[in-house]
């Protein structure tokens, strides 16, 4: 079945600076990509998703990109703000039914 | 619409104890999921539902049963509670993308 592996686990970043997490899967017929963010006590809600015929996209600070050959696919914050510190989490699909997680990156960020 | 919902919010239960977490949506969802969130180990999954009467085993299913009689309900059952089903159960449902997760019940297995 399909795995997810994401790092890393955690991650500090100054505020203003980039904030880059991975992952990769193992099943080559995952074809939906999404990740969730979960703020302490709260539960996850996603902020983007990619699908496999779309290499890269964007949602103002938040960008995903997908290597399907090499199946990774990434996540891209950019100018980061205190209300980006959460846990992060990216997850992969066969046509969006089941879908696995990966574990988690906790993010913060620094003033 | 009150999205996904799930009963109780917290639960203790002495080991060997059996009891149901209950997840209904009210936005016909034919995907339902059940997750158990682990310090550490992200976002496992023990069942999930294409639609109902059709349910199917996720990553940790030992220990849980789950049924689908109607598209708005998606119980989990726990049939002999053991330490180790100590966590926080999140119930999602979607329709082919964005899922919709309930609050959460936290359950302590003593």
């Amino acid at each position: 079945g399909e795995n997810v592996e994401q790092h890393p686990s955690t991650l500090s970043v100054q505020e203003g600076d980039s904030a880059v997490i991975k992952c990769t899967y193992s099943d080559s017929a995952s074809n939906y990509f999404p990740w969730y963010k979960q703020e302490l006590g709260k539960r996850p809600q996603l902020i983007i998703d990619i699908r496999s015929n779309v290499g890269e996209k964007k949602d103002q600070r938040i960008a995903v990109t997908l290597n399907k050959t090499a199946k990774h696919f990434s996540l891209h914050i950019t100018e980061t703000q205190p209300e980006d510190s959460a846990v992060y989490f990216c997850a992969a699909s066969i046509s969006a039914s089941k879908i696995i997680f990966g574990s988690g990156t906790r993010l913060s960020i620094r003033p | 619409n009150a999205g996904v919902t799930q009963t109780p919010k917290f639960q203790v239960l002495k080991t060997g104890q059996s009891m149901t977490l209950q997840c209904a949506q009210d936005m016909n969802h034919e995907y339902m999921s059940w997750y158990r969130q682990d310090p550490g180990m992200g976002l496992r999954l023990i069942h999930y539902s294409v639609g109902a009467g059709i349910t199917d085993q996720g990553e940790v299913p030992n220990g849980y049963n789950v049924s689908r009689s109607t598209t708005e309900d998606f119980p989990l059952r726990l049939l002999s509670a053991a330490p180790s089903q100590t966590s926080v159960y999140f119930c999602a449902s979607h329709l082919l993308g964005e899922q919709y997760f309930g609050p959460g019940t936290r359950l302590t297995v003593t």
